[in-house]
């Protein structure tokens, strides 16, 4: 089930705050967030595990909600750097493969 | 270090064909995934291959096969092309940092059209 993304697009100013959710209707093993820009491959971000372990690039902070399913990704005085497009990819299990389910992402554009 | 590559960049096909494309991961990566991704949507899962080994498979039809050489590079083959398999086709390595956590690497992805 894909997980669902909100919002699906922001505009802020530099300097700005931005939080971005990634919500699913089924229990969740892990979140990983990704930014992609145009023309360019996803880029690991961070990964969540049910339970409080995460590890990820030091500028960046997200959160996991293990009742409500959710996770949001914090991204404070956004640079112009930031702009792209975020998508959260979303595990059920540990066993198996690692699959990622991506949502459908949310498009950020950070203006001068 | 290098990062993940895929060859080649761009493909161009007609309908009925079969392509292959190529990736190698970040060395001392042994898992493979393969995703597909659809212009404006997330991308889609479609193979993945540890050790040589399938370990998951999406919700993709037989034209797909995919293998992982003992070099840990992997092929993605996909037969009978159809006008709907027109997308960026991303490879991506892992690296296991922990129990259940793991940092995955996308490759630069080969864009595939089919006319």
């Amino acid at each position: 089930q894909q997980p669902v993304q909100s919002p699906q697009a922001v505009i802020l100013r530099e300097g700005e705050d931005a939080v971005i959710n990634c919500s699913s209707s089924k229990a969740l093993y892990s979140v990983h967030w990704y930014r992609q820009k145009r023309g360019e491959a996803p880029v690991f971000l961070m990964i969540l595990l049910k339970g409080g372990e995460q590890k990820g690039h030091e500028k960046i902070s997200a959160s996991f909600n293990e009742k409500k399913q959710q996770s949001s990704l914090y991204l404070t005085a956004s640079q112009l750097s930031y702009s792209g497009t975020y998508f959260c990819g979303t595990e059920r299990g540990i066993q198996g493969a690692q699959k990622l389910v991506f949502g459908q992402g949310t498009r950020l554009t950070i203006n001068p | 270090d290098a990062g993940v590559t895929q060859s080649p960049t761009h493909l161009i096909k007609t309908r009925g064909q079969q392509v292959t494309l190529r990736c190698s991961p970040i060395s001392g990566h042994k898992s493979v995934s393969w995703y597909q991704q659809v212009l404006g949507q997330g991308p889609q899962f479609i193979f993945q291959y540890y050790e040589k080994e399938e370990r998951g498979r999406g919700n993709f039809p037989d034209r797909f096969s995919a293998r992982q050489f003992p070099n840990y590079s992997s092929e993605l083959n996909v037969n009978a092309l159809l006008l709907g398999d027109s997308a960026l086709y991303l490879c991506a390595s892992s690296l296991v940092v922990g129990q259940g956590l793991y940092e995955q690497y996308f490759g630069p992805g080969t864009r595939l059209t089919v006319t």
